[in-house]
C-alpha cells in the first residue's frame, strides 16, 4: 500500500521562484491536509481540504495557495519563496466520520529557500 | 499558552527501564487524543489512541485525564528501538478532523 505519497522528497529555490508540492493518497480519504514542521515548533497546519473542489486556512497559511481538483490529490502551491518558508512539510489525509480519526502521514519534503 | 504542551526533553533512558511523561491541553472541549511517534527526519505515525478509560498496547500505556487536562504516557521495558520522538495530539470537536500538534518529548534509551 502507497498510503501517502508525496513529490518531490526535497527541493532548492531561490528566493522568489515559484513551486507546488504534490500529495497523493490511495485511501480513498475525504480529508486532507498540509503541515509545517519547524525545529521546537511541532506541526502547524497550512490548509485542509475536507473534500474534492473545497480548501480552508490554517493556522499559517500566509504565503502558500491549494487546491483539490481530485479526492485523491492536494497541492501546495509557493507563489513566491521566501527563506522562512524553508521547512519540512507534511501531507496528511484521513477519512471522514466522527471527530477523532487519526491521520496518515506522507514521508515529507525538506524544502530549503535560498 | 500553546493549545497543547509537553515537556521536550530529552528523557534519557536505561535500557529495560519505564518512563513516563506528561502533555497538558487548554481546550476543555477537546474530543480526542493521539500519541504518536516521530523518528529523526520521519513522518509522525500513530502510536495510540487515548481512551477516557485508559488504555494499553504492549509496553505502552497511555492515561486521560480530563478534569486537569492532561494525557499521559507510559513506556515499560524500554527498547532501544524506543528512542523517538513522542507527539502529544489533540482533536477539537470541529469540521475537517483537524489535529493540533504537541512540540514533542523526545526519548533516548540508552544501553
Amino acid at each position: 500500500n502507497a498510503g501517502v505519497t508525496q513529490t518531490p522528497k526535497f527541493r532548492v529555490l531561490k528566493t522568489g521562484q515559484s513551486m507546488t508540492l504534490l500529495c497523493a493518497q490511495d485511501m480513498n480519504h475525504e480529508y486532507m491536509y498540509w503541515y509545517r514542521q519547524d525545529p521546537g515548533m511541532g506541526l502547524r497546519l497550512i490548509h485542509y481540504s475536507v473534500g474534492e473542489g473545497t480548501t480552508a486556512k490554517g493556522e499559517v497559511p500566509d504565503g502558500y495557495n491549494v487546491s483539490r481538483l481530485k479526492k485523491q490529490n492536494f497541492l501546495l502551491g509557493l507563489e513566491s519563496a521566501a527563506p522562512s518558508q524553508t521547512s519540512v512539510y507534511f501531507c496528511a489525509s484521513s477519512p471522514r466520520g466522527q471527530a477523532g480519526q487519526p491521520q496518515h502521514f506522507g514521508d515529507g519534503t525538506r524544502l530549503s529557500i535560498l | 499558552r500553546k493549545e497543547v504542551e509537553q515537556d521536550p526533553g530529552p528523557f534519557n533512558v536505561p535500557e529495560g527501564a519505564t518512563v513516563a511523561f506528561n502533555c497538558t491541553y487548554s481546550n476543555s472541549a477537546s474530543q480526542s487524543f493521539f500519541w504518536y511517534r516521530q523518528d529523526c527526519r520521519k513522518e509522525p505515525k500513530l502510536l495510540m489512541s487515548v481512551y477516557s478509560s485508559g488504555n494499553e498496547d504492549g509496553r505502552f500505556t497511555a492515561q486521560l485525564n480530563r478534569a486537569s487536562q492532561y494525557i499521559s504516557l507510559l513506556i515499560r521495558d524500554s527498547k532501544l528501538s524506543d528512542s523517538a520522538t513522542y507527539l502529544c495530539v489533540v482533536n477539537q470537536r470541529a469540521a475537517g478532523n483537524k489535529l493540533t500538534f504537541g512540540g514533542g518529548t523526545r526519548v533516548l534509551v540508552k544501553p
